[in-house]
């Protein structure tokens, strides 16, 4: 089944304590990003991949990082979390521009 | 990117049509329309997309005016798991194909 899979699906944390997010997709897509969302704001979309090793900045980077070592994987990284990095978030992967996004079931971070 | 505009929230009958407008007056002659859904916290989902022409899939049929300023996604027989929030796109051109998620308009079916 194609899909896009994000672990952990829930999270409770406490500042400081570095987080990896994961997301892998198995439909060969080259296109890969990760989004907020937050009451009022819809979603932000946070870095995005255009391919292997390809990555760059969305709306709302700071305090985060990406990497993109292989096609089917792009983990968020948020190396110090902060409170107001408390959100709900999407991974989605594209085969390319102006191609629907495939998204995941979500992953929401608490940082205490 | 252009800016689009649809109603907060409609209901609609179980089984009936439903049909949800969207105004991006500022779309370019390149830019497509995307529909996406929320269903409640869940990630969303792809419905349907089209630059000119209307396009019709399983789960809905597109309508875009000549001038393109204005669409309609249908919902032909909405059934209560269509209640969920319903998003009018024209993403950016970048290679960020960056899709911005406004407010959309919660479509509410009742039994």
């Amino acid at each position: 089944e194609a899909q896009v899979t994000q672990n952990p699906r829930y999270l409770i944390t406490v500042t400081g304590k570095k987080l990896t997010v994961t997301c892998s997709q198995n439909m060969n897509h080259e296109y890969m990003s990760w989004y907020r969302q937050d009451p009022g704001l819809g979603l932000r979309q946070i870095y995005y991949s255009m391919n292997v090793e390809v990555t760059d900045k969305g709306d709302v980077p700071e305090g985060y990082k990406v990497s993109r070592k292989e096609k089917r994987n792009f983990p968020l990284i948020l190396e110090s979390p902060s409170p107001n990095q408390t959100s709900l978030y999407f991974c989605a992967s594209s085969l390319g521009l102006n191609q629907p996004q495939h998204f995941g079931d979500g992953t929401r971070l608490s940082i205490l | 990117d252009a800016k689009t505009t649809q109603p907060p929230s409609m209901d609609c009958a179980e089984g009936r049509a439903a049909n949800l407008p969207c105004n991006h007056s500022t779309i370019s002659g390149n830019e497509y329309v995307y529909w996406y859904r929320q269903i409640h916290s869940q990630g969303p989902q792809y419905i349907i997309h089209g630059l000119k022409n209307n396009e019709t899939n399983e789960m809905a049929s597109l309508i875009i005016t000549e001038d393109r300023k204005s669409s309609t996604l249908i919902l032909p027989h909405a059934t209560l798991r269509d209640t969920a929030v319903y998003y009018c796109i024209v993403p950016d051109q970048t290679g960020a194909n960056n899709l911005f998620f406004g407010t959309g308009t919660r479509l509410t079916v009742i039994p």
